[in-house]
């Protein structure tokens, strides 16, 4: 199975701060990965596809990079709507799998 | 609107069985790949399952491999995931998603209790 390290696992950030995630695959997958955003009792919601191709609904201070083992998703001004949890999927392969999360907290 | 609805989940005894269903609309259903995915309680989401659009593949993490067998009736827009032989470790709210890779859209889900 692939495994899809996410860092951090948590991070701490204010309004207005640039945040950076990333997600390390075991193998590489090409361009195979989505992010979704979650927020607490909801379901998770698809952020970004093909590694840097952002969901209509996105606002465009989220971007997505990387290909083959290496991604990152980045929030280029933080907002109050932002606070939440971030997964990355590949599906490159089976079984797809899930990084671990990061979770974004205010400061 | 993409809508995705999953019914049939409830507490169930080890070893026990329940069948989820997954309601779609908004959508031609019968031109999508769909998944079941999984999150326990404070956990992140596990992908268990996808089946392409006719049917015809099928796929599983291998943990819920020869328990659970999910299925599609594109006649009733409707996705569904058999669940035998569950274990307490399978307690976790279902939702079903559309499409089998990067999926787009997810379900509010239903909640799966294994304990005795």
């Amino acid at each position: 199975d692939i495994q899809m390290t996410q860092s951090p696992s948590s991070l701490s950030a204010s309004v207005g701060d640039r945040v950076t995630i990333t997600c390390r695959a075991s193998q590489g997958i090409g361009n195979d990965l989505a992010w979704y955003q979650q927020k607490p009792g909801k379901a998770p919601k698809r952020l970004i596809y093909a590694a840097s191709n952002l969901q209509s609904w996105v606002p465009s201070r989220f971007s997505g990079s990387g290909s083959g083992t290496e991604f990152t998703l980045t929030v280029s001004s933080l907002q109050p709507e932002d606070f939440a949890t971030y997964y990355c999927l590949q599906h490159n392969t089976y079984p797809r799998t899930f990084g671990q999360g990061t979770k974004v907290e205010i400061k | 609107e993409v809508q995705l609805v999953e019914s049939g989940g409830g507490l169930v005894q080890p070893g026990g069985s329940l069948r989820l269903s997954c309601a779609a609309s908004g959508f031609t259903f019968s031109n999508y790949w769909m998944s079941w995915v999984r999150q326990a309680p404070g956990k992140g989401p596990e992908w268990v399952a996808n089946i392409k659009h006719d049917g015809s593949d099928k796929y599983y993490v291998d943990s819920v491999k020869g328990r659970f067998t999910i299925s599609r009736d594109n006649a009733k827009n409707s996705l569904y995931l058999q669940m035998n032989s569950l274990r307490a470790e399978d307690t976790a709210v279902y939702s079903c998603a559309r499409g089998g890779g990067g999926v787009d859209n997810w379900g509010q889900g239903t909640l799966v209790t294994v304990s005795s």
